[in-house]
């Protein structure tokens, strides 16, 4: 247990759904991360916010929609999903954004397969 | 972020020490060493993470040369359950940059 949750495990959706994936931190950490993992590549990191704030969006495709409401809970809303969307997603927290001593904690990930 | 050099896999016996070679000859002054793992399927675990000195803590020691051109990462005593792909990053911003890591399958 990192103290970082996510929900759902495991998600099948067609192209046409629209759902949310939903990360939760226990940490008291101010700074949350949304990456991807796709079969045989390396993570890529999608998104960033501090504080509640966004300061990275890399180069995402807007059918991909972040949301924090608060610096514990993070969300992913997901429409109109192509089949090469289909990827882990994991969520990282750490205690603050800049600085090299900033470890970042995952949790375990949602397994997401667009159909 | 320094680039880093990891080779692809080892095997290593259950028991015995486990010593993962990390090169990151243009690593400059305020960057930091970084060591996760990765289980199949799970999210990436912090290790731990150096500057200059030898660090150690509950899972492993991280050795860094005095040159900070390369660094190890020792695992004491390897178990089944350490069976997973190691990461050695190299970084000073908060951007993580996982490469392809080490794949370690620990035998019994």
């Amino acid at each position: 247990e990192t103290g970082v949750t996510q929900t759902p495990r495991h998600l099948v959706m067609g192209m046409t759904n629209k759902k949310s994936l939903k990360c939760e931190q226990h940490l008291g950490h101010n700074a949350m991360y949304w990456y991807k993992q796709s079969a045989k590549k390396p993570l890529e990191l999608m998104f960033v916010y501090n504080f509640k704030e966004q300061t990275e969006n890399n180069s995402v495709p807007s059918r991909f929609s972040p949301e924090c409401p608060n610096s514990s809970h993070l969300f992913l809303h997901l429409h109109t999903l192509q089949p090469e969307d289909s990827a882990l997603y994991l969520c990282a927290s750490s205690q603050a954004l800049a600085g090299g001593g900033n470890e970042q904690f995952f949790g375990p990930g949602t397994r997401l397969t667009v159909l | 972020d320094a680039k880093t050099t990891q080779p692809p896999s080892m095997d290593c016996a259950e028991g015995r020490a486990a010593n993962l070679p990390c090169n990151h000859s243009t690593i400059s002054g305020n960057e930091y060493v970084y060591w996760y793992r990765q289980i199949h399927s799970q999210g990436p675990q912090y290790i731990i993470h150096g500057l200059k000195n030898n660090e150690t803590n509950e899972m492993a020691s991280l050795i860094i040369t005095e040159d900070r051109k390369s660094s190890t990462l020792i695992l004491p005593h390897a178990t089944l359950r350490d069976t997973a792909v190691y990461y050695c990053i190299v970084r000073v911003s908060y951007k993580l940059s996982f490469g392809a890591g080490t794949t370690v399958t620990v035998r019994a």
